[in-house]
Formats: C-alpha cells, sequence, structure tokens
C-alpha cells in the first residue's frame, strides 16, 4: 500500500541555518504530495502542497519540490526562525483505489535554538 | 478553506466511561475522517465518515470502541467507548474536498484516561 518516510528526528539547529527534511513516498498513481505542521499544543496546519510532478509547493520561506523520478517531496527553508520549532509531517492523498484519506510519515521535530 | 471547530478541546476521564467528541465544519463536505494521534506519534486514520452510509474503519479499530455519526454534511462526532488509559491521545477530525485535494484539521480533542 501507499507509505510515506521521512528523515527521523529530531533535528536541532540555530537560528539563520538551513534546513533539509527528507521525505520519500510509495503510490500508485499520481498522489498529492502535502506537508503540514503542528506547533506546540496545537492541531495541523497545511504548510504547503504540491499536486503533480515537478510542482514546487511553498510558503512562508519553506518550499518542496514534488520529485516524481525520485519519488521525493523534501522540505527546506533557507533560513530557519526559533518561531518555526514545530513537528513537520509530510503526506499524501492518493484517490486511485482509496478513499482520499491523507497517509502521513512519523513526523520530524524541528528545534531552533536562537 | 475549511474552518473545523472540535469540543471539546480537552478532558480527562475515568477509565470504563465514554467520550463523544464533536467536529463541526464551516461548510458542507463530503467526507470527514477521524484521526487519532497518539503521545510523540504520527497519525493514524480511525476511520472515513460519509454522510448517508455507514462509517469504514480502517485495520484495528472497530465500531463497538469508536462509534461514529455524521448526521449531516457539516457535522460529525466520534465516541471513544469504555476508555482505559490506552485511550489517552490527541484525536483529530479532518475534512477536505478543495481543489487541490487539500484536507484540513481541527484542532484535535486531548484525551486523558486515568
Amino acid at each position: 500500500g501507499d507509505s510515506v518516510t521521512q528523515m527521523e528526528g529530531p533535528v536541532t539547529l540555530s537560528e539563520e541555518a538551513f534546513l533539509t527534511i527528507n521525505c520519500t513516498y510509495t503510490a500508485t498513481g499520481y498522489p498529492s504530495l502535502f506537508w503540514y505542521v503542528q506547533y506546540p499544543g496545537e492541531g495541523l496546519q497545511l504548510l504547503l502542497k504540491a499536486t503533480k510532478a515537478d510542482d514546487k509547493g511553498s510558503n512562508k520561506g519553506f518550499e518542496a519540490t514534488y520529485r516524481k523520478e525520485t519519488t521525493s517531496f523534501h522540505l527546506e527553508k533557507g533560513s530557519v526562525q526559533v518561531s518555526d520549532s514545530a513537528v513537520y509531517f509530510c503526506a499524501l492523498r492518493n484517490y486511485g483505489g482509496s478513499q482520499g484519506n491523507l497517509i502521513f510519515g512519523k513526523g520530524t521535530k524541528l528545534s531552533v535554538k536562537p | 478553506s475549511a474552518v473545523i471547530s472540535q469540543k471539546p478541546s480537552r478532558d480527562i476521564c475515568q477509565r470504563g466511561t465514554s467520550l463523544t467528541i464533536q467536529c463541526q465544519v464551516d461548510s458542507q463536505v463530503t467526507m470527514m475522517f477521524w484521526y487519532r494521534q497518539q503521545p510523540g506519534q504520527s497519525l493514524t486514520l480511525i476511520a472515513t465518515a460519509n454522510q448517508g452510509s455507514e462509517a469504514t474503519y480502517e485495520s484495528g479499530f472497530v465500531i463497538d470502541k469508536f462509534p461514529i455519526s455524521r448526521p449531516n454534511l457539516t457535522f460529525s462526532t466520534l465516541t471513544v467507548s469504555n476508555m482505559s488509559p490506552e485511550d489517552s491521545s490527541i484525536y483529530l477530525c479532518s475534512s477536505g474536498q478543495g481543489t487541490y485535494n487539500e484536507q484540513f484539521f481541527g484542532p484535535g480533542t486531548r484525551l486523558t484516561v486515568l
């Protein structure tokens, strides 16, 4: 079945450092890909999305490019801030043969220190 | 984007009791989903709730333990029955039928079972 694999955390960075969180997926057909963020004590928020190959999703300085050839959707940010400290979830949504629910990776906890 | 609210936001319950969580969406949606997020873990889909039909449960979840109602296109409830400490989790409601298959989440219900 469909699955998402994220790099293990936690990730600890200093402010203004470059961030990469790796995400790869296994899916039939052409899923949509998402990054969600969960700030401490809060629910999930959609951070960015991409619906087809070579699409780049971006929001709040974060970017991720849908790479079908490598089945990847790595999250990047050029300069992280303390306020970016959160848990980041990579997810896919595939309507082919399923109910269209999201399938999540295990999450990567990011801590940014001043 | 859809705005989803949940009640209660948190609760502390005794073993053997039941709790019903309510989920309200600010627009009509076909599909609603219920997820569980155990401490420090990713999200696991419990069931998909479509209006006018029985909920569809994922492997490991049964209707007797997690009965779901979906009386209309904007509302759903999840009941956690005969609770044990292992049911302590965050329960999240989700829906989505946006153009790019976005899925939005409620803020979650943080449940602690003593």
